[in-house]
């Protein structure tokens, strides 16, 4: 099945220390993106690639990251992270021309900030 | 910033009751979806309605979207436990989705 994949689905990291969470697609969407979500609260929009364009959203702290290798692939690098960033991390994909912007969550990476 | 304002924001009930979460703007959207989302995962599309005054059912699931695109409603028929978790409502236009608050319905056995 077509699916949209994350790994590590837990993720702990001490105050400070960088992390990396990634993001795989077998949609071959050409959109990807990044979403913050803290507890039983609407996503929160970080950035997105449409292709190989990075668009950060403005209020988007410079601690965070992006890189996209691959239409399959997408990194979230969180350089310090801090006791706030502590949250769900969800990536989603969407392939705008085929459709009316649907958006395909993964399960998410869930960070804990020691 | 288009805003989408979800209604309630908790609903509790007992098992075969029925329940009707509401998603409102100002803003027109070209199509709105609904998510729904259990604890420690991620969000998973329940519809997409893309044209005014549009319903669509899902089982004990009844969607509308309202004639100007800039409302939906989202009816669940005797509730079952399986259908707690959260609600999301979404508007898309481009590309990028504006999600309301979110509805957390808990179904008591």
């Amino acid at each position: 099945d077509a699916m949209v994949i994350q790994n590590p689905r837990y993720q702990v990291t001490q105050f400070g220390k960088p992390v990396t969470l990634s993001c795989s697609q077998t949609l071959n969407h050409n959109v990807m993106y990044w979403y913050q979500q803290k507890s039983s609260q609407a996503p929160k929009l970080l950035f997105h690639y449409y292709d190989k364009d990075f668009n950060n959203e403005a209020d988007t702290p410079d601690n965070f990251q992006s890189r996209r290798p691959n239409t399959s692939f997408c990194f979230l690098d969180i350089r310090s992270p801090g006791l706030g960033d502590a949250a769900m991390y969800l990536c989603a994909t969407s392939r705008p021309a085929g459709g009316p912007g649907e958006q395909f969550f993964g399960p998410g990476t869930r960070l804990t900030v020691l | 910033t288009q805003l989408l304002e979800q209604s309630p924001q908790f609903l509790s009930i007992q098992e075969g009751e029925n329940l009707t979460v509401y998603c409102n703007s100002s803003s027109v959207f070209s199509s709105l979806q609904w998510y729904r989302q259990e604890p420690g995962e991620g969000p998973v599309l329940l519809v997409t309605v893309v044209t005014g005054g549009e319903v669509k059912k899902l089982k004990r699931l009844t969607f509308q979207f309202g004639d100007a695109r800039k409302d939906s409603s989202l009816h669940i028929t005797a509730a079952q436990p399986g259908d707690t978790g959260l609600y999301l409502c979404a508007g898309s236009n481009d590309y990028k989705l504006s999600f309301g608050a979110g509805t957390t319905v808990t179904v008591r056995a």
